[in-house]
């Protein structure tokens, strides 16, 4: 069965620094992987998913993640934290069924 | 455009009260439609997925029913509701097949039960 991990339940950075969410998964064939972003009290939203094209994945608000097979990680970054990215972030893996992460909180501070 | 609606968005039940809550997409036919909970710090647990109309499986044995009386909705209903069933309820489709496509969600129905 596949599974992911998230390290780090809550993540806090500086605006304009470096934004980096670890991910791990564990699966026996080769996965699609996903990062969804949730604002307070409302639903989950794509950010970016890898299906096996090219390793390093563009989203949207200017995140990104690369699939690195050796390490089972699947990390998502931003080069820059605006204060608008503050919310919480769910990495998922998908072979059956789509499986969560159990989330980061990140905050940015001004 | 395809769109998914869930309502309602905030429940407050007394234990052993009835519940129903009801999720519709539209825009789109024969979607895959799923039942998710979110409870603090727990991400998501998948409750019910269905492929089709009548078609239901259930990951989790729990004290939740779902019914997909119509292509595009799903419902989410309980008998009796415990403390332990609150939580943010989440409805999701998808147009691939399981698996392989994104999951889009709705806006979430916070439940609370007292």
């Amino acid at each position: 069965a596949q599974s992911v991990t998230q390290l780090g339940s809550h993540v806090s950075v500086s605006e304009g620094a470096l934004v980096l969410l670890r991910c791990n998964y564990s699966s026996s064939v080769p996965p699609y992987l996903f990062w969804y972003v949730q604002y307070p009290n409302q639903g989950l939203q794509l950010l970016l998913k890898y299906t096996s094209a090219a390793t390093l994945v563009k989203g949207i608000n200017g995140f990104e993640a690369e699939f690195k097979k050796s390490e089972t990680s699947f990390h998502l970054t931003k080069p820059s934290a605006h204060m608008s990215d503050a919310a919480e972030y769910f990495c998922a893996v998908s072979v059956t069924d789509m499986r969560f992460g159990a989330g980061t909180r990140l905050t940015v501070k001004p | 455009s395809q769109t998914i609606h869930q309502w309602p968005a905030t429940l407050v039940q007394p234990v052993g009260s009835p519940l129903s809550l009801e999720c519709t997409v539209e825009g789109t036919s024969n979607p895959n439609l799923y039942w998710y909970r979110q409870a603090a710090g727990r991400g998501l647990q998948l409750l019910f997925y269905s492929v089709g109309i009548g078609q239901i499986s259930s990951e989790v044995p729990q004290n939740l029913s779902a019914s997909r009386p119509q292509d595009r909705q799903f419902i989410l209903s309980s008998k009796k509701l415990l403390l332990s069933d609150s939580g943010f309820y989440l409805c999701a489709w998808s147009v691939e097949g399981r698996g392989t496509g994104e999951l889009f969600f709705g806006e979430g129905s916070r439940l609370t039960v007292l």
